[in-house]
């Protein structure tokens, strides 16, 4: 089955930039989403179709993609972007299966 | 503003069935596929299927994990879709979480509800 690949974790300090990556074979035809979840809260949204951000989402939140890999890049990470981030995407299948990464854990402190 | 709100949750024994809703509100249900996606404690995220509109046939697509287990429907009369889960394993244990698709047909989470968990124990 389909699988994307994230690092476990990944910490920085507040206002340093902190990158995550996430790789999966069918994402130079597929688009990568990006999701962040708080403590005890649900998924949002934070970038979509690769690159672009939903309204009301910080500037400092961006993405991209070549070839396997997508990133989630936070420019300046504040204490309160701490959270879990999932990429996610679909198969190849033409069905639209999706998938998510197993979600990285970012630290800033 | 989207409103989205589980329900049907709770404790049941493996090998049973249990039905979750979820009620939709502010926008044109409809017009939109709805999926569902759950977490196991302390795990990640899981997608676990979607239901496309009826102008795209309402067809459904499920994660290996639960087809043949796990059934989704849509009400759209009542805006209302639907996780039918029979056979329940212990390792469907999780907080499922039903999410708005931005299309008709398919594609990507833009709102979620906040979760209903399901714990599934002898």
């Amino acid at each position: 089955s389909y699988e994307l690949t994230q690092p476990p974790s990944v910490s920085v300090s507040p206002g340093q930039t902190a990158r995550i990556t996430c790789s999966g074979d069918a994402l130079p035809k597929k688009y990568a989403y990006w999701y962040q979840q708080k403590s005890g809260q649900a998924p949002v949204l934070v970038i979509y179709e690769d690159s672009k951000r939903p309204s009301g989402i910080p500037e400092r939140f961006s993405g991209s993609s070549s070839g396997t890999m997508a990133t989630l890049t936070i420019s300046g990470a504040q204490v309160e972007d701490e959270a879990d981030y999932y990429c996610y995407s679909t198969d190849s299948s033409g069905n639209h299966r999706g998938v998510f990464g197993g979600g990285t854990k970012l630290t800033v402190l | 503003e989207v409103q989205l709100v589980e329900s049907g949750g709770g404790l049941v024994q493996p090998g049973r069935s249990l039905r979750l809703s979820c009620t939709a509100s502010g926008f044109t249900f409809g017009d939109y596929a709805m999926s569902w996606v759950r977490q196991a404690p302390g795990k990640g995220l899981e997608w676990v299927g979607f239901i496309r509109s009826k102008a795209y046939g309402g067809t459904t697509e499920y994660a290996a994990s639960v087809k043949g287990r796990f059934t989704i429907s849509r009400d759209d009369s009542k805006s209302i879709a639907y996780l039918q889960m029979n056979s329940l394993k212990t390792e469907d244990t999780a907080v499922y979480y039903c999410t708005k698709i931005f299309g008709g047909s398919s594609g990507y989470s833009d709102y979620w509800g906040q979760g209903t968990l399901v714990t599934v124990s002898s």
